[in-house]
């Protein structure tokens, strides 16, 4: 079956330095999705992207995020300058267009960054 | 705005016993809702969704959820729950475009005792 995946499963950076996370979404999905998820807290969108443009962002995803769709597979995540507050798991997930019916959107595993 | 609550933050149920698990949610129109489970250090699976129609829906690992309009809630249940759903569960909402972000709640803690 098809899955998501996610690379590395655990970053540990220090403050003020940049990270990607990258993300495989499933191969005929056209929408691709960021969540992240702070240790104990819930599950918050960060950004939506489609047709190779952000669709929707949340206020967390200010300047020091990005997304990038650069191959036909990988969809990353970029923090320019990552803060202690940046330390949480982040979820990629992506989904398929379906006529009359939401899209369903399938996670991945999950990278566990650390900023120390 | 759309929200989200699961009132319980953290269940305790005897292993054979029943659970339900409460989620509410404020929406406009109706709400494309959702139960994801995740085990310690695991990701998001999702467990079942109610998009339309019969408003009990049949999930995996023996769960089911029921859409209750009136009472703007989407509990998940199970009749008698094994050692291994213990795991922090997580109900959602989707906005209204199909594609759109999902909304989710803080998350129920579920531990299951011998």
């Amino acid at each position: 079956e098809p899955e998501v995946t996610q690379t590395p499963s655990h970053q540990v950076t220090q403050m003020g330095q940049e990270v990607i996370l990258r993300c495989v979404p499933i191969s005929n999905h056209l929408y691709f999705y960021w969540y992240r998820q702070i240790l104990g807290q819930k599950v918050e969108f960060l950004v939506s992207f489609y047709n190779n443009e952000i669709s929707e962002k949340s206020e967390i995803f200010d300047d020091q995020f990005s997304v990038e769709r650069p191959d036909g597979s990988n969809f990353t995540l970029k923090i320019r300058s990552t803060k202690l507050e940046d330390s949480a798991m982040y979820f990629c997930a992506s989904s398929a267009p379906r006529r009359s019916s939401y899209n369903e959107q399938f996670f991945g595993p999950g990278t566990r960054l650390t900023v120390l | 705005a759309q929200s989200v609550t699961q009132p319980d933050i953290h269940i305790t149920v005897s292993e054979g016993a029943s659970l339900e698990l409460r989620c509410n949610y404020s929406y406009g129109a109706t709400p494309y809702l959702f139960w994801y489970v995740q085990s310690p250090g695991q990701g998001l699976q999702l467990l079942l969704k109610y998009f339309s129609g019969d408003t009990l829906v049949q999930g995996i690992k023996g769960f089911e959820a029921e859409f209750k309009r009136s009472q703007s809630s989407f509990n998940l249940r199970k009749p008698s729950v094994h050692w291994s759903d213990a795991a922090e569960y997580f109900c959602a909402v989707g906005s209204g475009d199909s594609w759109g972000k999902l909304q989710f709640g803080a998350g129920t803690q579920v531990v299951v005792t011998p």
